[in-house]
Parts: structure tokens; sequence; C-alpha cells
């Protein structure tokens, strides 16, 4: 069964860069087959899509967060990662990977399953 | 990107029916079939309850049935159980590699 497992630290300075980690275990990541993605939840607020990334290292970000956001694969580790610079208290939430149904057409868009989540709080 | 809008709240007598709408535009859930509905209990990930508009992963109750018309995309929980309780999103495909969900509405069973 697989599973997302997020990682970083809890704490990070306004200005500085937030860092994520996803282990996927019971799977790999390295697989045509899938996209991963990270959704954050702001605490008490809605979901909000961050991006997504294919094996391959193909992304699609949200625009909002676009300039300020990279996703990346590391093969070796079966992990997924995202890197959030110039922080604000707005970007604090709960941060969550998780896996899409499929890579064709529409399967992208649908993600289950989730990680736990793990929560980052800007401040200083 | 606004996300998609949704009633805050909603409520529903055990072994009643409630619907959730999910409003959006000709940009996202009118010019797709691509809309997800999620489930999420409080201080839980999560869940995928329906794809695809009226698609159900394998696992999920058939109490559960999505729909969509023109801009506006529906949940509705059939046969509501006190388990259904829980905040639900939506999202849909945006055009442009984009997702976008909704504001999220809070189903009550009473």
């Amino acid at each position: 069964q697989l599973q997302l497992h997020e990682s970083g630290p809890g704490l990070v300075k306004p200005s500085e860069t937030l860092s994520l980690t996803c282990t996927v275990s019971g799977g790999s990541i390295y697989t045509t087959t899938y996209y991963w993605g990270w959704v954050r939840q702001p605490p008490g607020q809605g979901l909000e899509w961050i991006g997504s990334i294919y094996y391959s290292g193909n992304t699609a970000y949200n625009p909002s967060l676009k300039g300020r956001l990279t996703m990346s694969v590391d093969k070796s580790k079966n992990q997924f990662s995202l890197k959030l610079t110039s922080v604000t208290a707005a970007d604090t939430a709960i941060y969550y990977c998780a896996r899409s149904l499929g890579s064709s057409g529409s399967q992208w868009c649908a993600f289950d399953p989730w990680g736990q989540g793990t929560l980052v709080t800007v401040f200083s | 990107q606004s996300a998609l809008t949704q009633p805050p709240s909603a409520s529903g007598s055990p072994g009643q029916s409630v619907t959730i709408s999910c409003t959006g535009t000709s940009s996202d859930i009118g010019g797709y079939n691509f809309v997800s509905w999620y489930q999420q209990h409080p201080g839980r990930a999560p869940k995928l309850m329906i794809y695809d508009v009226n698609k159900r992963p394998s696992g999920v109750p058939d109490r559960f049935s999505g729909s969509k018309s023109g801009n506006t995309a529906s949940l509705t929980v059939s046969g509501l159980q006190a388990e259904d309780e829980a905040d639900y999103y939506c999202s849909s495909y945006a055009g442009s590699d984009r997702l976008v969900f909704g504001t999220g509405t809070k189903v009550t069973v009473l």
C-alpha cells in the first residue's frame, strides 16, 4: 500500500525559504503512471493546490506561487520536494503531499492517497 | 485564479440526503469534466470521494454521487450517516495546467 510522508522544518522565518520533502513508500516515484502533488491548507481555511510534478521533472505550478516555487524529484531517495522562497505569514499552512490518480487525461487532476500533512509556521 | 464557490455549510438528518454545490466558470468547471470532491474530517488529510464529475474510487460508498450542469458541480450524499459529518471540497481543472479548489462546505448531520 502506497504511503506518503511529509517532512521539513516546522518553523521558517519571514523572507527565508520553506523546504519540504515527501517520502514515498510502497511504490516507486519514478513511474510514468502518476503525478505527485502538493496542496496546502492555512489553519482553519480551505485547500490550495500548490503544484504537481511528473517523474521526468515536468511541473505544473499554481500561478499565484510561480516565481517563488520549485518542485523536484529525487529518484534515488524515492522523494519529491518543494522549495518556496521569500515566505511570509500567508504561507503558514499544513502542507500535504499526494499522488495523482494517474497521468493521462484528467487523472492527474485528482489526488489519492495523501500524506498526513505537516504544519509549517512562518514566524519571526 | 479564484477559488470555486461552495456554500459554507449544509446539514441533514440521518438517512436524508444533502447536496453541496460548487460554482465556477466556463474556464474551469464549465469547460472540463475534471471535477473532483474530497472529504476531510477534523485533523485528517483529505480523502478523494469523486473524480471526473461522477466516478467513485474503489471503496467509496455509492451513497456519494456527483454531477455537473454548466458551471456548477454538485455532490450528493444520500442516506446520511454520522460519519459523513466532515468538510467537503470540490476541485476542478482550470486550463493551462492549473487546478483550483473550492472554498469548502461543512456538512453537519443533525
